[in-house]
């Protein structure tokens, strides 16, 4: 196994476009989190899913924002009519849900940029 | 509110020597507390962890010291290593199903001096 796979690692795109992003999990982890992170601040809760279940959503997850994870494997995040502020790193991270559920494994991260 | 804090955003210490990085928190139903370190263009990775029944566990050179009391916990490097150079997060969590999730500091920068 790889470890967490996200893609694109940057995405330059005009305000108003819309962009996704995916993120591949580890292969046997059933809980998968997006996290945003800008400069100068820690990582940022957005929301997560225990298998295609989405159990939690951040008030920071407008309603441009929607992610999915349909088959409980890998995951989308789609930004709708971006904004400037949506410049960000969005980090995928995932983990198994009972004694390590408090351990995530980060991917790399895909790196918005609105202009 | 900020519920995760690390009041520096560096730290310089000299290679060979102990570095000590601090956190405090505000939530007291945290209840699990990691430490991540992070270079340049890859994501977190996670570095040692403890449990709120602890207050202390080590990890090779890595020792984080739990403060329940204070809402304090601290890692420290000893011996510093040029490769310790990254960004290093607190995160704390809740218990129970559900709870598990991450609350992040906003990191502070070691730079280990050769």
């Amino acid at each position: 196994d790889t470890g967490v796979s996200q893609n694109p690692r940057h995405k330059i795109t005009k305000r108003g476009q819309n962009v996704t992003f995916r993120c591949d999990p580890i292969s046997e982890h059933n809980r998968l989190y997006w996290y945003r992170q800008t400069l100068g601040q820690g990582p940022e809760f957005l929301t997560y899913f225990q298998n295609e279940a989405q159990l939690e959503k951040s008030r920071l997850l407008s309603d441009r924002f929607s992610a999915e994870r349909p088959k409980g494997s890998f995951s989308t995040l789609e930004i709708q009519r971006t904004e400037q502020g949506d410049s960000a790193m969005y980090l995928c991270a995932s983990s198994l849900a009972g004694a390590g559920a408090n351990v995530l494994t980060f991917g790399a991260g895909s790196r918005l940029t609105v202009l | 509110d900020q519920q995760v804090k690390q009041n520096s955003p560096s730290l310089s210490v000299q290679e060979g020597r102990i570095s000590i990085l601090n956190c405090d928190y505000t939530n007291s139903m945290f209840d699990y507390f990691l430490w991540y370190k992070k270079y340049p263009a890859e994501g977190p990775t996670f570095l040692i962890s403890i449990s709120s029944i602890k207050d202390k566990n080590e990890d090779g050179r890595f020792t984080v010291f739990l403060n329940k009391s204070a809402k304090h916990l601290s890692l420290h490097i000893v011996p510093s290593q040029p490769g310790d150079s990254a960004v290093y997060f607190c995160a704390a969590s809740g218990y129970g199903f559900g709870n598990e999730k991450l609350t992040f500091g906003t990191g502070t920068r070691l730079t280990i001096i050769p």
